[in-house]
């Protein structure tokens, strides 16, 4: 099966910096997706990445809190900016590889 | 995607079978009933979809009614590590180059019991 990697699996920052988590897929995706996962809650969808072009984002995430790159076919990066205790969450990546959506196994993220 | 209810939690015995419910009484005709499941700290796992008939793989086997207005998904023989949450999701199929972001709802966190 595909593996989908993101790192850092676990970080803690400061309030009012930058995270950024990287997502790398053993096999070319057409399109990648960025969902939060807040504790003791289900996951919701930030954006959709598409290479080549600006991501879509979801009612309620913007650009400029989190920017999203799609350089390539295997990668994607999310910056999570300005960083507030609120953004403490589970941020995983999946994208659809042979018709089924693979996700990775989450970068945990804890704001101080 | 149609909306999925599904029991909040279940007990298992281990080895018994776990049956988990999910009910999607809107659901279209073009669209799948998918099961993903998260073991606590890692990132959702597929296990099973079909769209109207009967499927089985070597996770679970997946029982559609065939109004398709609900569904089962069944552990033969439950482990301890199949203590998760469950989720139930409808949506229609992947197209290349279209598809689309699947819509999780809150799932079924399943026990499995020694």
């Amino acid at each position: 099966s595909a593996v989908i990697s993101q790192k850092p699996s676990r970080d803690i920052c400061q309030r009012g910096t930058s995270l950024t988590i990287q997502c790398q897929v053993d096999s070319q995706v057409t399109m990648m997706f960025w969902y939060r996962q807040q504790p003791g809650q289900s996951l919701t969808l930030i954006a959709t990445a598409n290479q080549g072009s600006e991501a879509t984002y979801e009612s309620g995430f913007v650009i400029d809190k989190f920017p999203i790159s799609r350089p390539n076919l295997t990668f994607s990066t999310l910056t999570v900016s300005n960083l507030s205790p609120e953004d403490s969450s589970i941020y995983l990546c999946s994208g659809y590889i042979t018709g089924e959506l693979f996700f990775g196994e989450g970068s945990r993220l804890t704001v101080l | 995607d149609a909306k999925t209810t599904q029991p909040p939690s279940m007990d298992c015995a281990e080895g018994r079978a776990a049956n988990l419910p999910c009910n999607h009484s809107t659901i279209s005709g073009n669209e799948y009933v998918y099961w993903y499941r998260q073991i606590h700290s890692q990132g959702p796992q597929y296990i099973i979809h079909g769209l109207k008939n009967n499927e089985t793989n070597e996770m679970a086997s997946l029982i559609i009614t065939e109004d398709r207005k609900s569904s089962t998904l069944i552990l033969p023989h439950a482990t301890l590590r199949d203590t998760a949450v469950y989720y139930c999701i409808v949506r229609v199929a992947t197209i290349i180059g279209s598809a689309r972001q699947l819509t999780f709802g809150s799932g079924t966190q399943l026990t499995v019991l020694p």
